[in-house]
């Protein structure tokens, strides 16, 4: 089974941040947390990684809590584009879980 | 560059028929997976490889399934005697080395048994 929970769907507006959450509670001191994202009918894609600090890249921004037992992944101004299912893994499970479909509605 | 790829991109065969599965991992990645994704489902973890270490066969389902993985680069998937319940769509991934984690995923093959 995978490592992290994450809840099944979540629906945000668009042009609104969407704020995806995560819990790895098990993680171990050197394990970074992954972020993924699956388009329809295409691969998953990655979207950013962090150990510790928060991290930020063109696409995202990821937060992990101070005990490392969390995180959450912010789309700041989610599109139509990133209706997907997201994927929050931590990699030496390998294991992806059935990650959040969210859904950005106009 | 050029991505991932897999072939074929679709398979459709007969329940009891044996079929192999292709991917071409990007040039230089030296880690390779294979992960399955029933329809509706999340990713399912089959196989890892990663240089020239023994793999990570932990995920496979059953000893109908096998990989290989040839010069460190082309990997092929095999079912042998397949099942109804191997229809789903087969996805490969790699990565480079220093960087096992950040992988770039092929299109997948869409397997249905019939």
């Amino acid at each position: 089974d995978a490592k992290t929970t994450q809840p099944p769907s979540m629906d945000c507006a668009e042009g609104r941040a969407a704020n995806l959450p995560c819990n790895h509670s098990t993680i171990s001191g050197n394990e970074y947390v992954y972020w993924y994202r699956q388009i329809h009918s295409q691969g998953p894609q990655y979207i950013i990684h962090g150990l510790k600090n928060n991290e930020t890249n063109e696409m995202a921004s990821l937060i992990i809590t101070e005990d490392r037992k969390s995180s959450t992944l912010i789309l700041p101004h989610a599109t139509l584009r990133d209706t997907a299912v997201y994927y929050c893994i931590v990699p030496f499970d390998m294991r992806f879980g059935a990650g959040t479909r969210l859904t950005v509605k106009p | 560059g050029a991505g991932v790829s897999q072939s074929p991109s679709n398979k459709v065969t007969e329940k009891g028929k044996d079929v192999e599965l292709r991917c071409d991992p990007i040039s230089g990645h030296t880690a390779l997976y294979w992960y399955r994704q029933s329809l509706g489902q999340g990713l399912e973890f089959l196989i890892y490889f990663q240089g020239n270490s023994a793999p990570d066969k932990s995920g496979l389902p059953s000893d109908r399934f096998s990989a290989e993985r040839t010069g460190g680069s082309v990997s092929t998937l095999t079912i042998q005697r397949t099942q109804q319940e191997d229809s789903a769509v087969y996805l490969c991934a790699s990565s480079p080395s220093g960087s096992r984690y950040e992988q770039f995923f092929g299109p997948g093959t869409r397997l249905t048994v019939l």
